[in-house]
């Protein structure tokens, strides 16, 4: 079975400040690993994702993600917070191996950056 | 545009009534999925579909039933069996062909359903 942990309910951070977001997963195989953001009463919009190639993968936004394939984790992160950031962050995996493809989600992290 | 629309955005229901959830894509997307996110808690597995007239339960099925008559369209009835529907509701689309396992889903707006 596949399944994804986001450690923090909520992250906060100053606006100007680097951020982190923090995901671990498991699977079975090779994952294939994505960040969709959520603001209020909203769907939920894809930033970035990693299937294969460099560890480090950049998205929407000015967001980036690093895989880390030993420690089994896809932390998004961002070098300078804004304001405009403040959303509900969600880390989703994909396992070919689980019948219909399909992405199971984290718990989600609310992201509050503070002016 | 191309894109996925759900449909109302906000659902009232009775106590013992069954509602229906919009769901339509114009993407030429072969699998649509339904999710239900609930306060604090992230995005559960209601049905899937990869393919027209086919469709498989995810994790929490139970009280819900859907259809795929036409690729384009996905709806959701939220049935009396279920006995706490009022969450909000979000169906998204994916391409699933052999060559193409590795792409996003596609979110709608989703619907927010309270039972009154």
């Amino acid at each position: 079975a596949q399944s994804v942990a986001q450690p923090e309910d909520q992250v906060n951070v100053a606006e100007g400040n680097p951020l982190t977001v923090k995901c671990t997963y498991s699977v079975s195989g090779n994952p294939y690993l994505f960040w969709y953001v959520q603001y209020p009463n909203r769907g939920l919009q894809f930033l970035l994702k990693y299937i294969t190639g460099d560890n480090l993968v950049k998205g929407s936004y000015g967001f980036e993600a690093e895989f880390n394939k030993s420690q089994t984790s896809f932390h998004l992160k961002k070098p300078s917070a804004l304001v405009s950031d403040s959303a509900l962050y969600f880390c989703a995996v994909r396992d070919l191996r689980n019948a219909g493809n399909m992405l199971t989600f984290g718990g989600g992290t609310r992201l509050m950056v503070k002016p | 545009d191309g894109g996925i629309t759900q449909s109302p955005k906000y659902l009232f229901r009775k106590e013992g009534q069954n509602v229906t959830l919009s769901c339509e894509q114009n993407l030429n997307h072969d699998a649509m999925y339904w999710y239900r996110q609930d306060p604090g808690q992230g995005l559960r597995l209601i049905y899937y579909s990869q393919i027209v007239n086919d469709f498989q339960k995810g994790d929490i099925a139970e009280g819900y039933s859907v259809s795929r008559e036409k690729k384009e369209s996905f709806p959701l009835t939220v049935t009396s069996a279920q006995k706490n529907p009022t969450a909000f509701y979000l169906c998204a689309s994916r391409r699933d062909r052999e060559d193409a396992l590795n792409t996003e889903a596609f979110f709608g707006q989703g619907t927010r359903l309270t039972v009154v």
